[in-house]
């Protein structure tokens, strides 16, 4: 079955940069569909962060745009976000998943963006 | 950018009543729009997409239905273990975008 993991670190400093990868499990990257970052602050709604094919191309939210690269390494079938410049309004628990109507999730990782 | 409009923010049902939750787009999204549940600690987990097509092992209580841009979740008798946040979200266009949710609790 599909699974999809989230790893990195759980505490980043202010001005710094979030760094996330997804392992993705049970399908291969090159078969098709958009993988995407999703995330969702504490004790609120889900924010679509971006989206990226197996060919690279991306879609970004645009409030996040200029701070978010989102990548795909095919060749290890995972893909991974940076967040530049972080406040602590980008602490958030953090998903990846797939597809535009997202039948897999990530279990999620919080992030804390703390001094 | 597509905004996604739920209501209520809180539904309070009795277990075995019928839960109707709204999602409005403020531009047409065809039937590209997905419901998805959430738990507490959990990850959200797809009920329905194509509008009304139920994902793999939905129960036959969940229907989702659409008229122009307004959506609803209809739950024909809420067990217990459908008291959860439910939200809607359009993949029509980029970027994708999130109603803010419904909880649906315990009345």
């Amino acid at each position: 079955q599909v699974q999809l993991q989230e790893s990195g670190p759980g505490l980043v400093k202010p001005s710094e940069t979030l760094s996330l990868t997804c392992a993705v499990s049970g399908f291969s990257i090159n078969n098709g569909y958009y993988w995407g970052w999703i995330r969702q602050p504490p004790g609120k709604g889900l924010e679509w962060i971006g989206s990226v094919y197996n060919t690279g191309s991306t879609y970004y939210s645009p409030s996040l745009k200029s701070r978010v690269t989102i990548s795909v390494d095919t060749s290890k079938n995972q893909f991974s976000l940076k967040l530049s410049s972080v406040t602590a309004a980008d602490t958030a628990v953090y998903y990846c998943a797939r597809g535009n109507s997202i039948d897999h999730w990530g279990q999620g990782t919080l992030v804390t963006v703390s001094s | 950018e597509i905004v996604m409009t739920q209501s209520p923010a809180t539904l309070s049902v009795s277990p075995g009543e019928r839960a109707t939750l709204s999602c409005r787009a403020s531009q047409s999204v065809a039937i590209n729009l997905a419901w998805y549940q959430q738990k507490p600690g959990q990850a959200p987990r797809l009920f329905i997409y194509g509008a009304s097509t139920r994902a793999t092992g939905i129960p036959a209580r969940f229907s989702g239905s659409a008229s122009g841009t307004e959506f609803t979740l209809t739950i024909s008798s809420l067990q217990s273990e459908d008291f959860a946040v439910y939200y809607c979200q359009q993949y029509s266009n980029w970027p994708l975008t999130f109603g803010g949710g419904t909880k649906v609790e315990i009345k």
